[in-house]
């Protein structure tokens, strides 16, 4: 099983601040990587799908890099409905796994 | 609009079965592969169970740790997926959400739209 690290746990930041994910994988998913949103009380929202790619509807603020192993989240200028929690997930082998999370929360 | 809808969640005892719909709308749900997503109370997601779409055959994929209990299955003449749940235990307590994932005909396995969640407790 592939084993997605996400760091840090939880990340303080202000409005207007950029903020900067981590996922790192136990073995190279290649460019089978997501990221996720979930908001309390909400389901998750997919943000990024294949790395870098936007899903229909979500913001430029949110970027995504990597390859192999190692991926990053950007929000590049926090707004107040960007504090949630994020997750990563990779498709490129079975069993589908995601990350346990980061919380961006506000300072 | 896409919709999708669960249903089915409530208490049940350990070693207890359970079977969840979601009832899906506002897209050609037959073209879709479906996933099942848990999440623990105050816990992060864990993907539980997915089936591919008609056309690649209707596979099915199962997380190790509900793999011989659970079975996923889809009713395109209804739009529905189903989770059925045997031999519950209480590790299996969660919010448990339907999704659809991205992509018509190919499956890529990134979830799109989630439905809303069911609440399954396993308790005595």
């Amino acid at each position: 099983e592939i084993v997605l690290t996400q760091s840090p746990a939880t990340l303080s930041l202000s409005p207007g601040e950029r903020a900067t994910l981590s996922c790192r994988a136990s073995q190279s998913v290649s460019s089978y990587l997501a990221w996720y949103q979930q908001k309390p009380g909400q389901a998750p929202r997919l943000l990024i799908y294949d790395v870098s790619n936007r899903a229909t509807g979500i913001p430029a603020r949110f970027s995504g890099s990597g390859s192999g192993t190692d991926f990053t989240l950007t929000i590049s200028s926090l707004e107040p409905e960007d504090f949630a929690v994020y997750y990563c997930q990779q498709r490129s082998d079975w069993p589908l796994t995601f990350g346990p999370g980061t919380k961006v929360d506000i300072k | 609009e896409v919709q999708l809808v669960e249903s089915g969640g409530g208490l049940v005892q350990p070693g207890g079965s359970l079977r969840l719909p979601c009832a899906a709308s506002g897209f050609t749900f037959s073209s879709y592969a479906m996933s099942w997503v848990r999440q623990a109370p105050g816990k992060g997601l864990e993907w539980v169970s997915a089936i591919s779409s008609r056309g690649s055959g209707g596979n099915t994929y199962y997380a190790d740790s509900v793999k011989g209990r659970f079975t996923i299955s889809r009713d395109n003449s209804k739009n529905t997926l189903y989770l059925q749940m045997n031999s519950l235990r209480a590790e299996d307590t969660a919010i448990y959400y339907c999704a659809r994932d991205q992509g018509a005909y190919t499956s890529s396995w990134y979830k799109d739209y989630w439905g809303q969640g069911t609440l399954v407790t396993v308790s005595s």
